[in-house]
């Protein structure tokens, strides 16, 4: 049974900074990964989307990257800036028409 | 292009009730799917459905049932309501393919007392 966990939970960082965050999944055979943001109170958006065979997935400021071997992907925020403040999560897809959520990691950036 | 589209956005039911949710996706997209999200449980499938037809579902009790039409429109139902069942319900559409990304729409916040 897929299990995807989000490190850290919450982060808090000053404005410019660049900055990580972490996903972790327990079974590496999956099809794909996205990455969301959460905006309070609104759905999903979707940011990027790696397939399985992809190391690396970039969107302007965003790099999301995937190691399917050690069960992680990251993303990569550069300059960050208050904008970016809302809860990211990401989703494995494993050809089961569902996705399995992780917990989110809520992003604070302090002007 | 239009997003995906959830109605209503808020609801206030009480226990016992049922109710109905709706969600339209993007024009051309077949695949629609339903999750709960709750602060205790996160994000939690619910069921997936294309072409008419449920190719998957979540751990949830009878009590939630889902169908789609054939314009890929599709409705949730949540009968008995339970305090429990307190959530943001989301929508998601996708082209078909493992390369299509999920499009949310911005949810249904049901509350029940």
């Amino acid at each position: 049974k897929q299990e995807v966990t989000q490190i850290p939970a919450a982060l808090s960082v000053p404005e410019g900074e660049n900055l990580v965050l972490n996903c972790s999944f327990t079974d590496s055979a999956i099809y794909n990964l996205q990455w969301f943001r959460q905006d309070p109170g609104k759905g999903l958006t979707s940011l990027l989307l790696i397939q399985s065979s992809q190391r690396e997935q970039t969107s302007g400021r965003l790099n999301a990257s995937l190691d399917k071997s050690s069960g992680r992907s990251t993303l990569y925020i550069a300059a960050s800036q208050p904008g970016d403040s809302a809860t990211y999560l990401c989703a494995t897809y494993s050809g089961t028409y569902k996705y399995i959520f992780g917990t989110g990691t809520r992003l604070k950036v302090l002007a | 292009k239009a997003g995906v589209t959830q109605t209503p956005r808020y609801l206030i039911k009480t226990r016992g009730q049922q109710v109905t949710l709706s969600c339209s996706p993007i024009s051309g997209h077949r695949s629609v799917s339903w999750y709960q999200q709750t602060p205790g449980q996160g994000l939690q499938f619910l069921f997936e459905y294309f072409s008419e037809t449920q190719r998957n579902k979540g751990n949830f009790p009878g009590r939630f049932s889902g169908r789609q039409f054939s314009n890929s429109r599709s409705e949730m139902n949540v009968s008995t309501l339970e305090l429990g069942d307190s959530a943001l319900y989301l929508c998601a559409s996708s082209r078909p393919g493992q390369d299509s990304p999920l499009h949310f729409g911005n949810g249904t916040r049901l509350t029940v007392t």
